[in-house]
Formats: C-alpha cells, sequence, structure tokens
C-alpha cells in the first residue's frame, strides 16, 4: 500500500522563480492538505484540496497556488519566490469529512532560495 | 489567531525513564489531537491520536486529554535511544486543517 508520496525530494530556485511541487495521496484519500516547515517550526497550513477544489486556505498570500487533480493528485505552486520561502513543504492526505480523520504525511520537498 | 504551545525543550532523559510532553491549545471548540514524531530531516509520523477526555495508552506510550484546562500530553515510558526526535502536538478545531506547536526536542540519553 503506497503512502503519501511527494516530489522532488530538494530543489533549488533564486529569488522571482517560480515552483511547482507534487504529491499523490495515500490510497483511498482523496482529500489533500500542504503544509510549509520552516527550520525549528511545527508545520503551518497552506490550503486544503478536495474534490478538485480549495477547500480551506491558511494565512499566506496570492503567491501561493494549488491545482488537484481527478485522480486526488496535487501540486502546489509558487510564484516570486522569496528567501523567506526556504523550508519543508509537506503534503498530508486524508479521507474526507470527520475532524477525527487522520491526516498521513509525506516525506516533503526541501525548497532553497537563494 | 488559534494557538498551540508546547512546553519548551530540549528534553533530555536517560534511558529507561518517563519523558513527559506537554501541549496546551486557544481554541475551546478543538476536537481532535495528535501526536506526530518528526525524525530530523524525516517528514511527521503519527503517534498517537485522541478524541476524549482520559488517557489512552498505545504500547510504551499514553496520551492524555483533558478539555477543561485545555491541555493534551504526551508520555513516554522506558525511553529508548530510538525515541530522540522531535515531537509534535496538533489540535484540529472541524475544520479541516491541523495546527501545530513548535515541537519539543527529545533526547534519550544510553
Amino acid at each position: 500500500d503506497a503512502g503519501v508520496t511527494q516530489s522532488p525530494t530538494h530543489l533549488i530556485k533564486t529569488r522571482g522563480q517560480q515552483v511547482t511541487l507534487r504529491c499523490s495521496p495515500k490510497s483511498g484519500h482523496d482529500t489533500v492538505s500542504w503544509y510549509q516547515q520552516a527550520l525549528g517550526q511545527g508545520p503551518q497550513f497552506i490550503f486544503q484540496y478536495y474534490e478538485e477544489e480549495e477547500r480551506q486556505r491558511g494565512n499566506f498570500p496570492d503567491r501561493f497556488s494549488g491545482h488537484q487533480f481527478p485522480n486526488y493528485s496535487s501540486e502546489l505552486n509558487v510564484n516570486a519566490l522569496l528567501l523567506g520561502d526556504s523550508a519543508l513543504y509537506l503534503c498530508a492526505s486524508s479521507l474526507p469529512g470527520l475532524a477525527k480523520n487522520i491526516q498521513y504525511f509525506g516525506a516533503g520537498t526541501r525548497l532553497s532560495v537563494l | 489567531q488559534k494557538e498551540v504551545e508546547q512546553n519548551s525543550g530540549p528534553l533530555s532523559v536517560p534511558e529507561g525513564a518517563i519523558a513527559s510532553l506537554n501541549c496546551t491549545y486557544s481554541d475551546r471548540g478543538s476536537q481532535s489531537f495528535f501526536w506526530y514524531r518528526q525524525y530530523s530531516g524525516k517528514s511527521p509520523e503519527l503517534i498517537m491520536s485522541i478524541y476524549s477526555n482520559g488517557d489512552k495508552e498505545d504500547g510504551r506510550f499514553t496520551a492524555q486529554l483533558n478539555k477543561a484546562s485545555q491541555y493534551v500530553s504526551l508520555l513516554i515510558r522506558d525511553s529508548q535511544p530510538s525515541d530522540s526526535a522531535t515531537y509534535l502536538c496538533a489540535v484540529n478545531d472541524g475544520d479541516y486543517k491541523l495546527s501545530f506547536g513548535a515541537g519539543t526536542t527529545v533526547t534519550v540519553r544510553a
């Protein structure tokens, strides 16, 4: 049973560039959430996708956008990269509905902005 | 701003001892509570979930929830060097997202 998979593992970009990160959810899951984790901090919620729509968004600027495909996989796009965007980006998948549903995390994409 | 606060670390315990981790949350409407373990450079891994007041035990781990006091704790009994990691408290207040604390780093001394 495949878990949550993310690609790429590492990425180096320069300020002002754009980046796309990808996520495939755990088998049977149809909800995907994205989190940003800066060094030494807990993950911060970016947004969640369900039924190909953004269901909820955290306190992140519009430079952060996403998409969910019919097969439930998802992309996170970040435009006009800033040095402060350097972080571990985590994708989590879950079943829809109940707050009790557990979110399972992928291995993450480490983004470095120079 | 919904907040999750964890006791500051790092926490150093000898092998075989009990490690005690605490977490408080600000939103009284929170419904679900989770403890994730994160090894350095890795992603968070769920180790415990708790939804009702009281204790929940799973192997060497015990989670405790007190909604009236708005705190949740994690006890690690018979601590092993492999338990050395950062432990993240996460709270779901019903609107889908998880709110995380900053984490407590635990080091188990052999």
